[in-house]
């Protein structure tokens, strides 16, 4: 099936590091990526991780993948107000004719100054 | 180097009626992926178009289509408009086809309202 699950919201005070979870459905998928929509533009790809990478780490961020769970997480060290946005993470999902991304239902951080 | 390219921006149609968007990927990029994004549904696949041919599907009903143009710039098409087709919709490209490269750079939507 097609259902990349994230909760919805997540409070955290500026200074402290976020934890974004999601869980997936495809076990093929051979890249996981992490998106960021910020209000009223578009997405922006932050990273992404190969399906036989444990953890990657990129500046203030490291993702966690768990293929044996279907987890990924998004660490955000030392969140910032600017870090406030939706942060959605998507999977790659190959079915018959359609190659695509399945994106999650999104995670609101909302960074508290 | 030029970002994704959509027009309109924002848009207000009425049921029954038609509306075509247009999106110009970022120079070099010869595939382009049209997203649908409501509060409800999330962020759903419409279709990908790789040197003027669709190479994928999403599941929508028939009145969504689209083309490429020769120079990659794309156009989805919505016909007989109905309320629940107000969405952001959002024109990704890449220089890549399908999807798993993971590099697909958005534009900032088009937002259809339908009364």
């Amino acid at each position: 099936g097609e259902d990349v699950e994230q909760s919805l919201f997540l409070s955290v005070r500026e200074g402290d590091s976020s934890v974004i979870n999601c869980t997936y459905t495809d076990s093929s998928s051979t890249y996981l990526y992490w998106y960021k929509q910020e209000p009223g533009a578009g997405l922006q790809l932050l990273t992404y991780i190969f399906s036989n990478m444990d953890m990657k780490q990129d500046q203030r961020l490291t993702v966690l993948l768990n293929k044996k769970d279907k987890h990924l997480s998004l660490r955000i060290a030392d969140t910032q107000t600017g870090d406030s946005a939706i942060y959605f993470c998507a999977e790659t999902y190959y079915g018959g004719a359609t190659n695509k991304l399945i994106f999650g239902t999104g995670t609101l951080l909302a960074v508290q100054p | 180097k030029a970002g994704v390219t959509q027009t309109p921006r924002y848009l207000i149609k009425t049921r029954g009626q038609q509306v075509t968007l247009s999106c110009s990927p970022i120079s070099g990029h010869r595939s382009v992926s049209w997203y649908q994004q409501t509060p409800g549904q999330g962020l759903q696949f419409l279709f990908e178009y790789f040197s003027e041919t669709q190479r994928n599907k999403g599941n929508f009903p028939g009145r969504f289509s689209g083309r490429q143009f020769s120079n990659s710039r794309s156009e989805m098409n919505v016909s007989t408009l109905e309320l629940g087709d107000s969405a952001l919709y959002l024109c990704a490209s890449s220089s890549l086809a399908g999807a798993n490269t993971g590099e697909l750079f958005f534009g900032e939507g088009s937002r259809l309202t339908v009364l």
